[in-house]
């Protein structure tokens, strides 16, 4: 049990483009996801908290306007990075938190974007 | 911030022998701790965690330590085999940050047959 599913895997797209990136909690309900982003060889940063039903909670740094994400529902999370430049490239990472507990985490496989 | 950093950025072990793996942290107000594996191109895979009230966790070849006097974090894993190259977190949260958590830089463990 506890699986996150990411789609797209992979995503090519050119500057200025927006791409949105879906964050699903496969057997379990989330009522908290959170969008992490990970240059190569590096650690995983977190971007912000996305909590159902409310607006996300972002890191300081995250521009919320560049990043847009919603959590519609206990299963459900989306990122959308607007006007997406070469900066943007990256691996994006989701993770949930089943409701009711407080502090595990189980981690999606990630989107790998790249902007051309 | 306060940060959570690793000792050592690579590890090369020798098939079949032990692994250490060393964390350090700074949050004193820490209170959960977390190691995940991650391999090229995936996602963080939970290994082993521990909280605040324990010293010492065992799991399927994998034994984490905690000494929160030091503020130290340690991941062992015995027997290592190629399959455990991947480059290793630890992570720590605490209920001030809504369990919310920090990454340290991560180490690159190499299995060499």
């Amino acid at each position: 049990g506890a699986v996150v599913s990411q789609h797209p895997s992979r995503v090519i797209c050119k500057s200025g483009t927006s791409v949105k990136i879906e964050c699903r909690s496969l057997d379990f309900q989330a009522t908290t996801m959170f969008w992490y982003r990970q240059f190569p060889k590096q650690s995983l940063m977190l971007m912000a908290t996305s909590n159902e039903g409310s607006k996300a909670t972002y890191e300081q740094g995250v521009e919320k306007d560049k990043f847009l994400i919603n959590h519609a529902s206990l299963t459900l999370s989306t990122l959308t990075v607007t006007s997406a430049h070469p900066e943007d490239s990256s691996f994006y990472i989701c993770s949930a938190r089943r409701a009711g507990v407080t502090d595990t985490q189980y981690f999606g496989p990630g989107t790998r974007l790249t902007v051309l | 911030g306060e940060s959570v950093g690793l000792h050592l950025p690579t590890l090369s072990v020798q098939e079949g022998d032990n692994s250490i793996i060393n964390c350090a942290y700074s949050n004193s107000a820490s209170d959960y701790f977390i190691w995940y594996k991650q391999e090229s191109g995936k996602g963080p895979q939970f290994i082993i965690d521990i909280r605040s009230n324990m010293d010492k966790r065992q799991g399927q070849r994998v034994t984490v330590l905690l000494n929160k006097t030091v503020k130290h974090l340690s991941l062992q894993i015995a027997a290592t085999q190629p399959g455990d190259s991947a480059v290793y977190f630890c992570a720590e949260s605490n209920s001030n940050s809504g369990y919310a958590l920090n990454f340290g830089k991560g180490t690159s463990l190499l299995v060499t047959p």
